[in-house]
């Protein structure tokens, strides 16, 4: 258990629905990143957020969007889904808003989103 | 912003052999280097990193050396073995965030 938990592991939905994955970060990181993989591809980076606030911003799509909350877990929403859309979603966290200072990144095992 | 380019795609060696895998970045404000490591359907696992302080840094069969000159970075794995299989991905990053490379398709034949 890496300590970063993602919910649901798994979700399948129809093209143009809109769902919710949740992210709560390791115990006493402040950052969360999300990023995409297709299938055998590589990470892209969407968004991170720190201690609640956006800090960067990646590839993501006007249909996606993120937020911190106050205990520090987040959530991506994605909306009006497509077929494309189908991919795993890792959740990563550190500590503060410097990645590196500490251990790098700590993956969640990430949510399989299935659009059919 | 980062790019990060990263070689072979795909890399196959027998049991035993070493396996060499490449990255080169574009950002000169990039200072620290982390390795991942995906064994398949599972999240990406941090293997070794390397600071921009630093010119190589190993752990058992595994190092990393950096090349901030020619901004290229590369990991090493020694006398490999099957479990090592799985997909590579190296990073680069600064104080906002750290960008991958597409990653390595590491096959250990036993």
């Amino acid at each position: 258990d890496s300590g970063v938990t993602q919910t649901p592991k798994h979700l399948i939905t129809a093209t143009g629905q809109r769902v919710t994955l949740r992210c709560s970060p390791r115990s006493g990181d402040l950052s969360v990143y999300w990023y995409q993989q297709s299938l055998d591809q590589g990470l892209q980076f969407l968004i991170q957020y720190y201690n609640g606030e956006e800090r960067a911003k990646g590839n993501i799509l006007e249909r996606f969007s993120a937020q911190q909350f106050p205990d520090l877990h987040s959530e991506l929403n994605l909306s009006s889904l497509e077929l494309g859309d189908s991919a795993l979603y890792f959740c990563a966290s550190s500590v503060r808003g410097r990645g590196f200072d500490t251990s790098g990144y700590t993956f969640g095992s990430g949510t399989r989103l299935t659009v059919v | 912003g980062e790019n990060v380019e990263q070689h072979p795609s795909t890399l196959s060696v027998q049991e035993g052999d070493s396996a060499v895998i490449k990255c080169t970045y574009s950002d000169s404000a990039s200072n620290y280097f982390p390795w991942y490591k995906q064994e398949l359907g599972k999240r990406p696992q941090l293997i070794i990193d390397i600071r921009s302080n630093v010119g190589e840094k190993k752990d058992q069969r595994i190092a990393v050396t950096l090349n901030k000159t020619a901004k290229h970075f590369s990991l090493h794995i020694t006398e490999t073995q099957p479990e090592d299989s799985a997909v590579y991905f190296c990073a680069a990053g600064g104080y906002q965030k750290v960008t991958f490379g597409t990653g390595t398709k590491l096959q250990v034949i036993p």
